[in-house]
């Protein structure tokens, strides 16, 4: 019955190969988003998406590629990994853009590139 | 750059004081919310307040709004060892669509 869930938990790759992480919610929210939180636990956003349209690109490189099949899922996909892509993503969910209402969090994705 | 600062980045108090914490923002915000974060989980949002309120309770928690200071505070009394995590404040300004997060206060509540 988890709200927002994210697979995997752990993540630990090379530098250069692609990877994937997914995001499902089922609280019937309409916006999604990823933040990455740093070692520092700087939490920054990287997008968001409402009714599976991009809202917000936050200058991140495009070597990260969000895709939202439908309004519950979000995956985030990053090819050609490299060291500083090392942290923790953070899905999450709400509803409506206006953050009148809080953000659902999912426990995170820790990746980790050696 | 972030948005808000909180302060103290660390605090370590025992069981049952109180513990308060403070956020200072840089822009006109439509509101303020807090949030806790535990290791290794992700965020809960523990209380939002609009900019026209100045105070709001819940339960062991008081959170003020001073937006002529462009300052919060989250205060957690008769703290407990499972109020151990991150805190974090969060601004919505409203212009760009985004919630913006703190640097976060680290609390350790011991026995």
């Amino acid at each position: 019955d988890t709200a927002v869930s994210q697979t995997p938990k752990y993540l630990v790759t090379q530098m250069g190969n692609d990877k994937s992480i997914k995001c499902e919610q089922n609280l019937g929210h309409d916006t999604m988003y990823w933040y990455k939180q740093d070692s520092k636990k700087f939490l920054k956003i990287m997008f968001s998406y409402n009714n599976k349209e991009l809202i917000i690109n936050e200058t991140v490189p495009n070597r990260f590629s969000p895709k939202s099949p439908d309004k519950a899922h979000l995956n985030l996909h990053i090819n050609s990994l490299e060291l500083g892509d090392s942290a923790v993503y953070f899905c999450a969910s709400s509803q409506g853009q206006g953050f009148r209402l809080p953000l659902h969090f999912g426990n995170g994705t820790r990746l980790t590139v050696t | 750059s972030q948005q808000g600062e909180e302060d103290p980045q660390a605090l370590s108090i025992q069981e049952g004081e109180n513990a308060t914490m403070n956020c200072s923002y840089k822009t006109s915000i439509n509101n303020l919310q807090w949030y806790r974060q535990n290791s290794g989980r992700g965020l809960v949002h523990l209380i939002l307040i609009r900019s026209n309120e100045r105070e709001k309770h819940s339960g062991r928690l008081r959170v003020t709004l001073d937006t002529s200071k462009k300052s919060s505070s989250l205060l957690i009394t008769a703290s407990r060892a499972a109020d151990t995590a991150s805190y974090f404040c969060a601004t919505d300004t409203g212009t760009a669509s985004k919630l913006t997060f703190g640097t976060g206060t680290r609390l350790q509540v011991t026995l």
